[in-house]
């Protein structure tokens, strides 16, 4: 069983769409996280979610929304998408205190 | 400052030789905690080993160990018997009050 799975694994689009990247956690974790991965393989923490309260928010264009309809869920929906957004796109879970996340496989968004 | 520094952009090892990787760190919390992941080629993000602030003994996971510096505010990752497999992205990453910071990571490539 996949504890962290996100979907689409792969996304190709053009510039100006709309785009929504999947994330569900089967660990009972309390906290979720979306992370950008850029070219250069530099992590940047984007969101965290805490039972459904965002505790993170870095500073991130408001064209990225996280939506939470669940503790299980941590959606990301990307508005009018730029060349920028290109990046590999990671979900994470975590339980409470300092215990490590775990990450789903990655979403590779491609922007044309 | 940078709360992880890996100040290793790439490094070398021969196979079944072993090897370390550096990672400083900068927290004025005194409850944290230390993580190293691995991402091969293949982009997945892999938990390796955790160490927490107040673990008195170094953390070991099979062939990986953690070699903890608290008053250096070192985390240093020690690979025994280096693997084909092992070459690949290393990140170290903290936890403290509530938010994970990563490293810009370590590549390492095991030549045979």
């Amino acid at each position: 069983d996949t504890a962290v799975s996100q979907t689409p694994k792969y996304l190709v689009t053009q510039m100006g769409n709309d785009k929504s990247i999947k994330c569900e956690q089967n660990l009972g974790h309390d906290t979720m996280y979306w992370y950008k991965q850029d070219s250069k393989k530099f992590l940047k923490i984007m969101f965290s979610y805490n039972n459904k309260e965002l505790i993170i928010n870095e500073t991130v264009p408001n064209r990225f929304s996280p939506k939470s309809p669940d503790k299980a869920h941590l959606n990301l929906h990307i508005n009018s998408l730029e060349l920028g957004d290109s990046a590999v796109y990671f979900c994470a879970s975590s339980p409470g205190g300092n215990q490590p996340q775990h990450f789903g496989d990655g979403t590779r968004l491609s922007i044309l | 400052a940078q709360k992880i520094t890996q100040t290793q952009p790439g490094m070398f090892v021969q196979e079944k030789e072993a090897v370390t990787l550096d990672c400083t760190y900068d927290t004025s919390d005194p409850s944290y905690g230390l993580f190293w992941y691995k991402q091969p080629s293949s982009g997945e993000m892999i938990f390796l080993i955790y160490q927490g602030s107040y673990d008195q003994q170094n953390a070991t996971e099979g062939r990986y160990s953690l070699n903890f510096q608290k008053a250096r505010k070192s985390a240093n990752l020690v690979i025994s018997a280096s693997q084909l497999g092992d070459s690949a992205m290393y990140f170290c990453a903290m936890r403290d009050l509530n938010q994970f910071y990563f490293g810009t990571g370590t590549s390492l490539t095991v030549i045979p």
